[in-house]
């Protein structure tokens, strides 16, 4: 049990394009949904956390027009990189806080790879 | 500002010997604590969870929790190559839906053969 899916799992783009990244908790209910990013040999960034039907919370320096949230769903979040630039490239992780059966234990999606062009 | 501190290494140890992982923590209203395992281009996978002082263990692995000190360590016992990974310690405080996730830099582990 505790599976999060991720789509897709890697994403190339041109410079000025918009990507969607899904985030799925698979086989139980989420409360909340956090969204990180992880340059390469770096540790995890927490960009913001979403709760199902609230705006979601950005963390300081995470310009949110940009990286846009919506918690749809107990069970989907999606973030959307905005006229991504080549800056934006790195690996955007998902986790999610199972709403019963597991103690504030948060499950990470397998992650995005994004490259920007 | 709420801070998680890990030495990041590497820690190198023969296999089949124990590794001790140590973590501090800044927040003394954390509540939950955890350690990840993270392979190179891979997500964080969730290893130990602990929430009251003392030990626990699951396998090979024991968490140890010290709220007073606000330390909590991971061992690794019979260490395996396949162990080579960063581990990441982890605390979560807030409660209600309104949660905060602090996550240290993680300490690089090499079992070699």
């Amino acid at each position: 049990g505790a599976v999060v899916s991720q789509h897709p799992s890697r994403v190339i783009c041109k410079s000025g394009t918009s990507v969607k990244i899904e985030c799925r908790s698979l086989d139980f209910q989420a409360t909340t949904m956090f969204w990180y990013r992880q340059f390469p040999k770096q540790s995890l960034m927490l960009m913001a956390t979403s709760n199902e039907g609230s705006k979601a919370t950005y963390e300081q320096g995470v310009e949110k027009d940009k990286f846009l949230i919506n918690h749809a769903s107990l069970t989907l979040s999606t973030l959307t990189v905005t006229s991504a630039h080549p800056e934006d490239s790195s690996f955007y992780i998902c986790s999610a806080l199972p709403l019963a059966g597991y103690y504030n234990e948060q499950f990470f999606g397998p992650g995005t790879r994004l490259t920007v062009l | 500002q709420k801070e998680v501190e890990q030495n990041s290494g590497p820690l190198s140890v023969p296999e089949g010997a124990i590794a001790s992982l140590n973590c501090t923590y800044s927040d003394r209203g954390s509540q939950s604590f955890f350690w990840y395992r993270q392979y190179s281009g891979k997500s964080p996978e969730l290893i130990m969870s602990i929430y009251s002082n003392g030990d626990k263990e699951d396998g090979r692995f024991t968490a140890q929790l010290n709220k007073a000190s606000q330390y909590v360590s991971l061992l690794i016992r019979d260490s395996q190559p396949s162990d080579s990974a960063t581990y990441l310690c982890a605390v979560l405080t807030g409660a209600g839906g309104s949660y905060i996730p602090t996550f240290g830099r993680g300490t690089s582990l090499i079992v070699h053969p």
